[in-house]
């Protein structure tokens, strides 16, 4: 079965800075996506990234950026010039590729943007 | 002009009653979700539809039942409310095809509380 581990409950750091949200996760497939998902106070969820395992470019959105390593099972998030409105739950997700779009999720980290 | 749009937001019920929440995607997407997300902010899928066809049911008691009228359409009943049903219910939608088909892009959340 597969599990996924996000090792920081909680984390802050001051706006501009950059913050790495660490993911790992545990799997025997080799064939398998991976995202992260934001969840600020409004409680929507929303999607940030996604990569395919089978790419080894590791994806970007603007100021997200993953560092996809896949033969150490790691997935972290880094975020770039942090702005106010990043403060939200993020969450690490895992999905088998034809697991009918099964997502196993991450705990969630919880990230502060401090003024 | 809401990707994926859920309907009430807010929900406050008096346990054994019957209610509805109801959820509509202008996406175009081919596959629906329900997820049940609860105070520890686990995310747990409920219900999956691909065409109208149910293709994922969870182990969730027989008092939620889930219709999807159209495949744009994935609307929730839930029976005699009890207290552990008070939760964050969450829709969403995939494309089900194409690269990107497995994304799973998620609505606003629905919070029922049960009194």
């Amino acid at each position: 079965a597969q599990t996924v581990t996000q090792s920081q409950p909680e984390m802050s750091v001051q706006e501009a800075e950059t913050v790495t949200l660490s993911c790992t996760y545990d799997t025997s497939e080799s064939n398998y996506y991976l995202f992260w998902y934001k969840q600020p106070p409004s409680r929507q969820m929303i999607l940030v990234i996604r990569q395919e395992a089978y790419k080894q470019q590791n994806a970007t959105e603007n100021r997200f950026s993953v560092n996809f390593q896949k033969a150490a099972k790691s997935f972290s998030l880094k975020i770039s010039d942090s702005q106010l409105g990043d403060t939200a739950m993020y969450f690490c997700a895992f999905m088998k590729h034809n697991s009918n779009y099964q997502l196993i999720w991450g705990a969630g980290t919880k990230l502060i943007i401090k003024p | 002009d809401t990707a994926v749009s859920q309907t009430p937001k807010y929900l406050v019920t008096q346990m054994g009653n019957d209610k509805s929440i109801k959820c509509e995607q202008n996406l175009g997407h081919d596959t629906m979700y329900w997820y049940k997300q609860d105070s520890k902010k686990f995310l747990k899928i409920m219900f999956s539809y691909n065409n109208k066809e149910l293709i994922i049911n969870e182990t969730v008691p027989n008092r939620f039942s889930p219709k999807s009228p159209d495949k744009a359409h994935l609307n929730l009943h839930i029976n005699s409310l009890e207290l552990g049903d008070s939760a964050v219910y969450f829709c969403a939608s995939s494309p089900g095809q194409g690269a990107a088909g497995n994304t799973i892009y998620f609505g606003e959340g629905s919070w029922l509380t049960v009194v």
